[in-house]
């Protein structure tokens, strides 16, 4: 079965540091993948999502990804922390023939320190 | 803006009791989904619905069904609510095929039975 794996599931980084927030995939296949953020009693947000093409995505707020196939690794960064990143935030994929469903990971708190 | 909305932010019922919960999206999506979130066991998928009346068991469906008899909507009964239930529901919807469409989220109901 395809599996997701969040290192860390709490991370907590000072204001103007960089956030690293790592998930690894079980597929040969590379997946489409995402990343989700969620705020104090919300639902998920799209942040990104890699499909084809360019490695390295942008998404909102500052966040980026990079896909590393070599790796199946699809971690998330950003160069400065600010008070408003703290959140948990989900990696998630989507393998072809799943009919549209989602392998999330357990998720990762971010803590931001002022 | 892709809305999906759920009839009730905080719900408290008792023990027994029949619950519904009621998710809405205005996007004409095929898929919809509802997961439930515990703290540290992530999103786990109760069902999803991949058309009208269709319905698939996700990963935890045991004392739960779920009603899809318009596109829109997809319904989430607990037949008899008991205290595990004691959750956040969260329902999401997306576009079916293989391309890479995310899942759009709802705010969620923070459901609590006495």
């Amino acid at each position: 079965a395809q599996s997701v794996t969040q290192l860390g599931s709490h991370v907590s980084v000072s204001e103007g540091a960089l956030v690293l927030l790592r998930c690894n995939y079980s597929s040969s296949v590379p997946p489409y993948l995402f990343w989700y953020v969620q705020y104090p009693n919300q639902g998920l947000q799209l942040l990104l999502k890699y499909t084809t093409g360019a490695t390295l995505v942008k998404g909102i707020n500052g966040f980026e990804a990079e896909f590393k196939k070599s790796e199946t690794s699809f971690h998330l960064t950003k160069p400065s922390a600010h008070m408003s990143d703290a959140a948990e935030y989900f990696c998630a994929v989507r393998m072809y023939n799943q009919g549209g469903k989602l392998i999330f990971g357990q998720g990762t708190e971010l803590s931001v320190k002022p | 803006d892709v809305k999906v909305t759920q009839s009730s932010r905080y719900l408290v019922k008792r023990t027994g009791e029949k619950v519904f919960l009621e998710c809405v999206q205005d996007m004409d999506h095929e898929n919809m989904f509802w997961y439930r979130q515990d703290p540290g066991l992530g999103l786990r998928l109760i069902y999803f619905s991949y058309d009208v009346k269709m319905k698939e068991k996700g990963d935890i469906p045991e004392g739960y069904s779920v009603s899809r008899e318009k596109k829109e909507r997809f319904s989430l009964i607990l037949e008899s609510a008991s205290t595990n239930q004691t959750s956040m529901y969260l329902c999401a919807s997306s576009f079916s095929g293989t391309g890479p469409y995310e899942q759009y989220f709802g705010p969620g109901t923070r459901l609590t039975v006495t």
